[in-house]
């Protein structure tokens, strides 16, 4: 099984802040990662696929990169909507795949 | 528009058996794997297994073999989940999520499943 381990589980952040997030891999997958972001009662939003690729409909801000075993998910200028809980999915085994952990992003 | 609708709130008691399901519409049902994942309160996403409506290929993690069984019905568009005997344990929200070239890019609304005596 390929482990998914996410850094920092938490973190808080100013509204404008700069912010990234950590998804290392127990094994090299390629470029074979996705993020998601869950807000509180909803289901996940795809927002970044392979990497670096922005989801349709996805702003601007979110950006990711990495690829082998380390993978990051950056926001830049963070807005008030952007607090919720991301999940890094690596898709190397699809269709069989497995999710980080989570880290929680919150309101400093 | 793609849609992933899943089946309500259900409430068992351990032992219970129960199907949940998720009906797609607004693209072509048999030509996309749908993926379950489980969430227990408080805690991070699951991959549970997945199924191709088109031939029924069905995959599950490792922790869910032999714990749940995915099905689908392509003639209604429609993915399903099942228990033959509920645990306290299976106490979770559960989405489906369409997953297409190595993405999950729709998903269900959640179904709550509560198990208790």
């Amino acid at each position: 099984d390929i482990q998914m381990t996410q850094s920092p589980s938490s973190l808080s952040a100013s509204v404008g802040d700069r912010v990234t997030i950590t998804c290392r891999a127990s094994q090299s997958i390629n470029r074979n990662l996705n993020w998601y972001q869950q807000k509180p009662g909803k289901a996940p939003k795809l927002l970044i696929y392979a990497a670096s690729n922005l989801q349709s409909g996805v702003p601007s801000r979110f950006s990711g990169s990495g690829s082998g075993t380390d993978f990051t998910l950056t926001i830049n200028s963070l807005q008030p909507e952007d607090f919720a809980t991301y999940y890094c999915q690596q898709s190397y085994t699809t269709p069989l795949c497995s999710f980080g952990q989570g880290t929680k992003l919150d309101i400093k | 528009e793609v849609q992933l609708v899943q089946s309500g709130v259900e409430v068992r008691k351990p032992g219970e058996s129960l199907k949940i399901s998720c009906k797609g519409s607004g693209y072509s049902f048999t030509t996309y794997w749908v993926a379950w994942v489980r969430q227990m309160p408080g805690k991070g996403l699951e991959w549970m297994g997945i199924i191709y409506p088109g031939d029924s290929d069905t995959r599950y993690s490792p922790s869910f073999q032999g714990q749940v069984t995915i099905s689908a019905d392509k003639s209604i568009n429609t993915a399903y989940l099942q228990w033959s005997s509920l645990k306290a344990s299976d106490t979770a929200m559960y989405y489906c999520a369409r997953h297409s070239n190595a993405k999950s890019d729709y998903w269900g609304q959640g179904t709550l499943v509560t198990v208790s005596s």
